[in-house]
């Protein structure tokens, strides 16, 4: 049972590159989350799913695109890479709290660095 | 709006001695959860307590703690006895019960253990 996996581990991008991170779960979540982790910022919300199909923004969701074409999948897409876009990021998944209420599951990250 | 505050940004203390880690919280739900994960110096993050809206009892494991007091909208974690491994970053999070139901988190406060 490998959880949650985030692809992947490291990776360095010149500005405007692009580039597509993938976080794939398979304990059957019907939600999935990317974040993004900077120094002293804590962990923000940048795009989240409900569901297969379906999306949300977070608290940053400026120059990421999101899309959940399967349950199991939450791909995070950079379009045009940025150096503010330099972070760790973490995706997680949970159960809808209809569910009981679990706390949500993370990858273990990938560090992206942007020059 | 859904808004987490850990106003601790960095708390230093001696093996053995007692350490409280605040969380304030902030929701218009009368349904919700909270969490505190602990991210080692690893970088994975580690699910420590969930706490829901209608559970007010304070909950013990171990060397662990949790205050959880909705008249103060407060969900602190202490720790007794600090010691060496307890040297990590603790993240406070709120779920709502509502609409999307967005997981957001805390800044985080990095506890530093000295022997």
């Amino acid at each position: 049972n490998a959880g949650v996996t985030q692809t992947p581990k490291f990776r360095v991008l010149k500005t405007g590159q692009s580039m597509t991170l993938l976080c794939a779960q398979d304990m059957n979540h019907e939600y999935m989350y990317w974040y993004r982790q900077d120094p002293g910022m804590g962990l923000r919300l940048i795009h989240y799913s409900v569901g297969e199909g379906t999306t949300a923004k977070g608290e940053v969701p400026d120059g990421y695109n999101v899309s959940r074409l399967k349950k199991q999948n939450f791909l995070l897409g950079l379009e045009s890479a940025a150096p503010s876009q330099t972070s760790v990021y973490f995706c997680a998944s949970s159960y809808g709290l209809g569910r009981g209420g679990t706390e949500a599951f993370f990858g273990q990250g990938t560090r992206l660095t942007v020059v | 709006a859904q808004k987490v505050t850990q106003a601790q940004t960095e708390i230093s203390v001696v093996e053995k001695e007692d350490v409280t880690l605040d969380c304030v919280y902030e929701t218009r739900d009368t349904t919700y959860y909270l969490f505190w994960y602990k991210q080692p110096p690893s970088g994975e993050l580690v699910f420590l307590i969930r706490r829901n809206s209608f559970d007010e009892q304070n909950e013990i494991s171990g060397r662990y703690s949790w205050n959880f007091q909705k008249s103060t909208s407060s969900f602190n974690f202490t720790i007794t006895a600090s010691q060496v491994v307890d040297s990590a970053v603790y993240f406070c999070a709120l779920r709502e019960d509502t609409g999307f139901q967005k997981l957001v988190f805390g800044t985080g406060t990095r506890l530093l253990v000295s022997p």
